[in-house]
């Protein structure tokens, strides 16, 4: 069976750094691209990035509105990715998800960026 | 910014039949899911690749697309199919490729 465990959420400060992470198991995991999805409170879902396998050449792909700040990383040894978000703002408040595209979900890590 | 553009809200009787779109400009050349989300849960995949059911998603729902326009159906709704269904596809631009969700539509079954 296939599952995905995000971790790392939290209460964060504006301007702050955080760092999720995703396991995934029940599959091989180097074989999958792995993406990132985020929902904030209410609101609809917005697509983050993706990272491809290495044999894709592990290349990223971001939204527009993260690129710069948010970095999308691997590491196929533990079958972990990982969500690097830097210099944080309340809009990125949210539950943020990882996914096997396009069917296999976590239930989501929660971040919420306040003072 | 790429957009895919759904009806805020679709409301239908129960056995009657929904239909929810999904507009744009790349759909003619890229693939829609289709996801249903329920209060408190992660989105279920439902259609893959325009018109393909999802593994243990009931045949009522069904998806099409043709040209710019992407529609789910849900045929003979039923009550536990009110939920949030959000239209997913991918655009390459400039900035590579990205993929990109719907805003979403709530589906009242009553």
């Amino acid at each position: 069976e296939v599952q995905l465990v995000e971790s790392g959420g939290g209460l964060v400060q504006p301007g702050r750094s955080l760092r999720l992470s995703c396991t995934g198991s029940g599959f091989n995991f180097g074989d999958y691209a792995m993406t990132w999805v985020r929902q904030a409170p209410g609101k609809g879902l917005q697509w983050l990035g993706v990272i491809r396998n290495k044999a894709y050449g592990g290349t990223t792909e971001y939204a527009a509105s993260v690129k710069g700040r948010f970095t999308i990383s691997r590491d196929d040894s533990k079958s972990v990715f990982y969500l690097h978000m830097n210099s944080l703002r309340t809009e990125d408040t949210g539950l943020y998800y990882c996914l096997r595209p396009l069917a296999y979900w976590g239930q989501g890590a929660l971040v919420t960026v306040s003072s | 910014s790429y957009e895919l553009t759904q009806p805020p809200s679709v409301s239908v009787s129960p056995g009657q039949t929904a239909r929810i779109t999904c507009f744009g400009d790349a759909l003619s050349r890229e693939y829609v899911y289709w996801y249903q989300q329920k209060s408190g849960q992660a989105p279920v995949l439902v259609i893959y690749e325009d018109t393909k059911r999802f593994s243990g998603i009931p045949e009522r729902f069904s998806g099409s697309s043709s040209g710019t326009v992407a529609t789910l159906s849900i045929s003979g709704a039923q009550v536990e199919d009110a939920a949030d269904y959000y239209c997913y596809s991918t655009n390459i631009s400039v900035n590579g490729k990205e993929g990109v969700f719907g805003g979403g539509t709530k589906v009242t079954v009553l």
